[in-house]
């Protein structure tokens, strides 16, 4: 099964773009890369996901490397209410398994 | 605006017990899951369903079992609840983009 990996822990200063790094250097065509955010006491948001071409929406960006390899998930603006485990997907390779993901802190 | 719904927020339960989580979900969806998650451990999941009356093991099937009679409703069910099962339990539902409940913080004292 594909795989990804994630940093375990970022930081950030409120109102400064963040880019979280997801790498899946096993990604098979078809997969689909899904991020998901979990916010302190709650289940789990959808956050974005795209196949190849970037995409964007009023959460976020997502900036897929032209291999597929590895992708990144851009906040233009931190806020706290960002604050949260950030997860990275393959669907459906992975089966919607989740890893430890990255938890961001940011910065008053 | 609710999309996934889980029965409970909160459930304490005796050892023993036979103890059923439900999670209904009014999006049509074909795919459905079950997670536990417990601090350190991250999220796992436990059962998932791609269709009624389909399920398939997660990665920690052990002690639960599934049913899915109906398209939007996936239940959970501990046959004999043990106090490991103690955690906070998510269920899932999603086409493309996935849903989650608010999840069942379930306590077997």
């Amino acid at each position: 099964d594909a795989k990804t990996t994630q940093p375990n822990s970022m930081e950030s200063n409120e109102e400064e773009p963040v880019h979280l790094p997801c790498n899946h250097s096993t990604i098979s065509g078809t997969d689909y890369i899904h991020w998901y955010r979990q916010l302190p006491s709650q289940g789990p948001e959808y956050v974005i996901h795209g196949l190849t071409s970037n995409v964007n929406n009023r959460m976020a960006s997502l900036a897929i490397a032209e291999d597929r390899k590895s992708s990144t998930l851009i906040l233009h603006r931190a806020t706290l209410r960002d604050a949260a485990v950030y997860y990275c997907n393959l669907l459906p390779g992975q089966n919607f398994v989740f890893g430890p993901g990255t938890r961001l802190s940011v910065l008053p | 605006d609710v999309k996934v719904t889980q029965s409970s927020r909160y459930l304490v339960k005796r050892t023993g017990e036979k103890v059923f989580l439900e999670c209904v979900q009014d999006m049509d969806h074909e795919n459905m899951f079950w997670y536990r998650q417990d601090p350190g451990l991250g999220l796992r999941l436990i059962y998932f369903s791609y269709d009624v009356k389909m399920k398939e093991k997660g990665d920690i099937p052990e002690g639960y079992s599934v049913s899915r009679e109906k398209k939007e409703r996936f239940s959970l069910i501990l046959e004999s609840a043990s106090t490991n099962q103690t955690s906070m339990y998510l269920c899932a539902s999603r086409r493309n983009e996935a849903f989650f409940g608010q999840g069942t913080r379930l306590t077997v004292v």
